[in-house]
């Protein structure tokens, strides 16, 4: 079974650019997670979607950051502009359908120059 | 005050030493997740568990429902197990149903 994908890996951007990362969860699964972790701390969450429905975004800097999940399946994160306290790991997470399993992608770290 | 807190913060161990980590919480909770996180990669789901206790390999998980507390002890640790050890706590009830909170995370160093 194929994890989560993440993408990129790794991006270096100046402050004030703007960054898009993607993510594709594991087939079926309904739940899709951002978390922001900053080096030290534990992940905070950003977004949670249900299917393509926004369940909690409370925790999102929505003057810069926005996400999307269209069809219900993968995700797009974006932050615009950046600013160096983003400087952080992203990462996705899914969970499947009526079980409390998550599932991590390996992360997209950003640093913000 | 952290709504999840472990300790400790940091552990450093010798190879073949029993090591515990433990996880507090102030929440009424669904389910309570020990997570991995090895340096530059991805996070690693370990445990989820609701009550008692759970064993995969020289990992062993526990929790007190009622204490509102759970540990995670490797035996045997093996400077494979250094890693960041996370708690994290799924919310019951109410508007924050569902909802993941995190510990900030212990840093676990074995030496051969």
């Amino acid at each position: 079974e194929a994890g989560v994908a993440q993408s990129p890996r790794y991006k270096i951007i100046e402050k004030r650019q703007s960054v898009a990362f993607w993510c594709n969860p594991i087939s079926g699964h309904a739940t899709l997670y951002w978390y922001q972790q900053i080096l030290g701390q534990g992940p905070k969450l950003l977004i949670q979607f249900q299917n393509n429905g926004v369940v909690d975004d409370s925790q999102l800097p929505k003057d810069r950051f926005s996400a999307e999940r269209l069809k219900g399946v993968d995700s797009t994160l974006k932050i615009q502009p950046a600013k160096l306290e983003d400087s952080a790991v992203y990462l996705c997470a899914s969970s499947p359908p009526f079980r409390g399993s998550i599932y991590f992608g390996e992360g997209s770290w950003l640093t913000v120059v | 005050k952290n709504e999840v807190e472990q300790s400790p913060q940091n552990l450093t161990a010798q190879e073949g030493e029993f090591i515990t980590i433990n996880c507090s919480y102030s929440v009424g909770i669904s389910a309570l997740h020990w997570l991995q996180q090895h340096p530059g990669g991805g996070i690693v789901s370990l445990f989820m568990l609701s009550s008692g206790k759970k064993k995969h390999g020289r990992l062993i998980a526990t929790i007190n429902i009622q204490e509102k507390h759970s540990s995670l002890h490797i035996t045997a640790s093996h400077p494979r197990d250094s890693a960041v050890y996370i708690c994290a706590v799924k919310a019951a009830g109410g508007t924050s149903y569902g909802k993941l909170t995190f510990g900030q995370g212990t840093i676990l160093t074995v030496h051969p």
